[in-house]
């Protein structure tokens, strides 16, 4: 089966401008999910939809960032305005189910802002 | 609220010798508890999961860990590290109480030495 696929790989702003990120789960994957990996650390749940609607995004910095799974399948992350602190991997991953079983995450996005 | 102590940040052994990544979880609920590995540039890949089955879990490349619920531990282990096992590795917890969510560790990472 095809991976979560995630673009794109790099991207390099400066501080103050606009960024996206898009995800497209797995086929079937009714749960995808959001996390950011600053370096040397472990990956924190940014938001968690369930289909196309949010579960928890208790840990999204709302005034800058947001994001959307419209029609339950792909779904974007949106960083406005972007900050030097926001440097990191986004990881994207979706679950089966609710994640009893692990999930499949996407290669990320590195982004560096600068 | 559950968390992950993953100790030590880097573990380095020799190619050949055995290999032990030490995770300690504190949950309010039975948990469902996962490893996962990370190589350079690359997104997060499920290793293993325990999941209430059997308390030691065998999964991908040889690694297995044990769960044992009195130490609140899920360590890590191979009997022969391989150059190919150098990488990030991330324990994380998932708690079924009020919606799964899913916590991860800081990470261990393991340098293999020739």
């Amino acid at each position: 089966e095809a991976g979560v696929a995630q673009s794109p790989r790099y991207k390099i702003i400066e501080k103050r401008q606009s960024v996206a990120f898009w995800c497209n789960p797995i086929s079937g994957h009714a749960t995808l999910y959001w996390y950011q990996q600053i370096l040397g650390q472990g990956p924190k749940l940014l938001i968690q939809f369930q289909n196309n609607g949010v579960v928890d995004d208790s840990q999204l910095p709302k005034d800058r960032f947001s994001a959307e799974r419209l029609k339950g399948v792909d779904s974007t992350l949106k960083i406005q305005p972007a900050k030097l602190e926001d440097s990191a991997v986004y990881l994207c991953a979706s679950s089966l189910g609710e994640g009893r079983n692990g999930y499949t995450f996407g290669s990320g996005t590195r982004l560096t802002v600068v | 609220a559950q968390s992950v102590t993953q100790l030590g940040s880097h573990v380095s052994v020799s190619e050949g010798a055995l290999v032990l990544l030490r995770c300690n979880y504190s949950s309010s609920v039975p948990p469902y508890l996962f490893w996962y590995v990370q190589y350079p540039n690359q997104g997060l890949q499920l290793l293993l999961k325990y999941t209430s089955a059997a308390t030691l879990v065998k999964g991908i490349n040889g690694f297995e860990a044990e769960f044992k619920k009195s130490e609140t531990s899920f360590h890590l282990t191979k009997p022969s590290a391989h150059m190919s096992d150098a990488a990030e590795y991330f324990c994380a917890v998932t708690e079924g109480t009020g919606g799964f969510k899913t916590i991860f560790g800081a990470g261990t990472r393991l340098f293999v030495k020739a």
